[in-house]
């Protein structure tokens, strides 16, 4: 398998833009977690599903974000409108079952709000 | 609410010498714990888990941990250094108190490892 891919690596966009990020995670994996990296705040839990549901948003920093998982093999995490304290390197990660089995994180996506 | 503490930003040793990296965590039921690993412009990578039995775990890289439930520690050590191991350093927790609420890993600030030659 190819591990968890996340796409763009990287994304550079003007304040108020939207901005999508998207996750494919490992084949069979039934949880999906995105977190959110940064310098002052280390790493934040988002939002994660399990079999294509949300179980726990209230890691979600504002209304302006938002997710989906249409499908058990792809997620998006939405960012409208974008902010510079938005930018920040965002990781998604999957786990087959829970709770004694280990993530596998994708490369992440590094994002920059001007 | 679950925790975790990495009480050192920075952790620098010597090719060839033990290293340690310290980890303590809060919990309401019992704690699964996780070690990763993130090389620069890099995802983080699974380095070893404690979930129940032996309290010393061996992982990958030569890498292993100590689970102390009185000291609520989890010290990732290694008994001699490498300058390839130089990278940052992420605890991780899980509480099995808190159900399906707990599902997801917490993770700790993350330290900085430094190995000189």
């Amino acid at each position: 398998d190819a591990g968890v891919i996340q796409s763009p690596r990287h994304e550079v966009t003007e304040m108020g833009q939207e901005v999508t990020l998207r996750c494919k995670p490992i084949s069979g994996h039934d949880y999906l977690f995105w977190y959110r990296q940064t310098m002052m705040r280390g790493l934040e839990l988002l939002i994660y599903f399990n079999n294509n549901v949300p179980i726990d948003d209230s890691g979600m920093p504002e209304d302006r974000f938002s997710a989906k998982m249409p499908n058990a093999s792809f997620s998006t995490l939405k960012i409208q409108p974008s902010e510079p304290r938005d930018s920040a390197v965002y990781f998604c990660a999957s786990s087959f079952g829970a709770p004694n089995t280990e993530a596998f994180f994708g490369q992440g996506t590094r994002l920059t709000v001007v | 609410a679950q925790s975790v503490a990495q009480p050192e930003d920075q952790v620098n040793v010597a090719e060839g010498n033990p290293l340690t990296v310290k980890c303590t965590y809060s919990v309401s039921g019992n704690p699964y714990l996780f070690w990763y690993v993130q090389y620069p412009n890099r995802g983080l990578q699974f380095l070893l888990k404690y979930i129940t039995g032996d309290n010393l775990v061996k992982g990958s890289y030569g890498f292993e941990a100590e689970f102390n439930k009185s000291q609520t520690s989890f010290h990732l050590k290694k008994p001699s250094a490498l300058v390839s191991d130089s990278a940052l350093y992420f605890c991780a927790v899980r509480d099995m108190g808190l159900g399906s609420a707990g599902t997801a890993l917490i993770f700790g600030k993350g330290t900085t490892l430094s190995v000189s030659s």
